[in-house]
Order: structure tokens, then sequence, then C-alpha cells
């Protein structure tokens, strides 16, 4: 089976940095993905790592280790629109994504 | 090029009656996945189709759930009885048909929900 833990609620203040971690436990593995979901609106990518490291793009970076089933998603300079619900989802190959339970991003002034 | 719709956004119906929720995927992409969404949770995989396919259905109620995706027209996710626990955001999602499923990267519908009275 597949199982994905994240924090189920962050805060953080505008301008800030918030990083938002997930630890998974799967048969078979081939990447992590990331989600954004605003209130009633459709989860939307953000980004996927297949392998070690960082991915950047804009404001926003991504991070997995395999060997430690550990990745991080990291919003730098916040603003009050990031506020949101972050997903982070296992692919397995040609099984579906399977998603956390989603952590609720709360953006402060 | 349209993205995924889905139809209806919202839909209200009463204890036993039926529901059915429609996706249209982006052009040129023949894989659906139907997930479902609880309040205040995450999305849970229900049904994976190709074209007049089902893939794999584990993740749907062994009753009352019943999907499809016919050559022609949208994909169809249909609950029969509905019961107050089937309340949820129903969301669809599709796929590229050259494209493998290693991207990570899933195209979603606004979603359809449905309040069971």
């Amino acid at each position: 089976g597949q199982s994905l833990e994240q924090p189920s609620e962050v805060t953080a203040v505008e301008g800030a940095i918030v990083q938002i971690n997930c630890t998974y436990q799967t048969s078979g593995f081939y990447g992590l993905s990331w989600y954004q979901q605003h209130d009633g609106g459709a989860p939307t990518f953000l980004s996927y790592n297949a392998l070690d490291g960082l991915e950047e793009t804009g404001r926003f970076s991504s991070f997995l280790s395999r060997s430690d089933s550990y990745g991080y998603l990291l919003l730098q300079e916040l603003q009050m629109k990031d506020s949101a619900s972050y997903f982070c989802a296992v692919s397995s190959g040609n099984t579906p994504l399977v998603f956390g339970k989603g952590t609720r991003l709360s953006v402060i002034a | 090029n349209a993205g995924v719709m889905q139809n209806p956004r919202h839909l209200v119906r009463r204890r036993g009656q039926e529901a059915r929720l429609r996706c249209s995927p982006m052009k040129g992409h023949s894989h659906v996945y139907w997930y479902r969404q609880l309040p205040e949770e995450g999305l849970k995989f229900m049904v994976y189709l190709q074209k007049e396919n089902i893939i794999d259905e584990s993740g749907m109620p062994k009753e009352r759930f019943s999907a499809e995706f016919p050559k022609e027209g949208p994909s169809i996710l249909r609950i029969q009885q509905v019961v107050r626990g089937d309340s949820a955001a129903y969301f669809c999602a599709t796929l590229p048909g050259t494209s493998g499923h290693n991207t990570g990267e899933l195209f979603f519908g606004e979603g359809s929900r449905l309040t069971v009275l």
C-alpha cells in the first residue's frame, strides 16, 4: 500500500518563507508531485521530483530525498494569494497518483 | 484549447435518486481518472479509464457506483440510489494518450459538487 503524511495546517506571515513537509511509504516509487488547491477550485500541478535534490520554479521549490522517503515544498516571498491547500502525491508508474490529505496554508499580514 | 470540462458544477439530489457526473477531457487526452474529495480531506482515487476500457477500478465502491468512457462523448461517473455519505466533490483528471504516467502531472477539471439531502 501507499501512504503519505503531511501537516494538516501551517500559518505564515506575508513575505516570509514556509516549508511543507511530506513523508511517504510506497511499494514502487517513481516520483513526488505537489499540487495547489484554492477553496472551491481544481487542484493544479506545481512540481514533480523524480530525482534527489531541489527543483526551483519561481517562488516555489520542491525537494526530494528518495533514501529518506521525504520531500518538501518551499514557498518564498509569501503572498496572500498563496493561501490554499497543498497536496503531495506519489507516482508509482502506471498506477494512479496517490495523494496526501493536504496542508492548509494560511498567509497572514 | 479548452481545459478539462466537468458538469454539472453543482448537483443536489435526494436520497435514493441517481447522480450523473460528466467529464470531457482536454483535446488529445484519452486517459481519465476520477477522484473523490470529502471536506478537509485529500483526493481519493476511484477509477481510471481509457477510451471504452476500465483500466483500474480498485477505488470504486462495489455497489451503486459505475463509470464509463465511451468512444464518443464524455466520461460519466454514475451513482445510483445516492446516500448522504456520497456528498463530496468529484474531480476528473486527464492525461494525453501518448504521455507516460511518470511526470506526476494530472490535469484536473473544476469538479462536480454533489449534495445529497
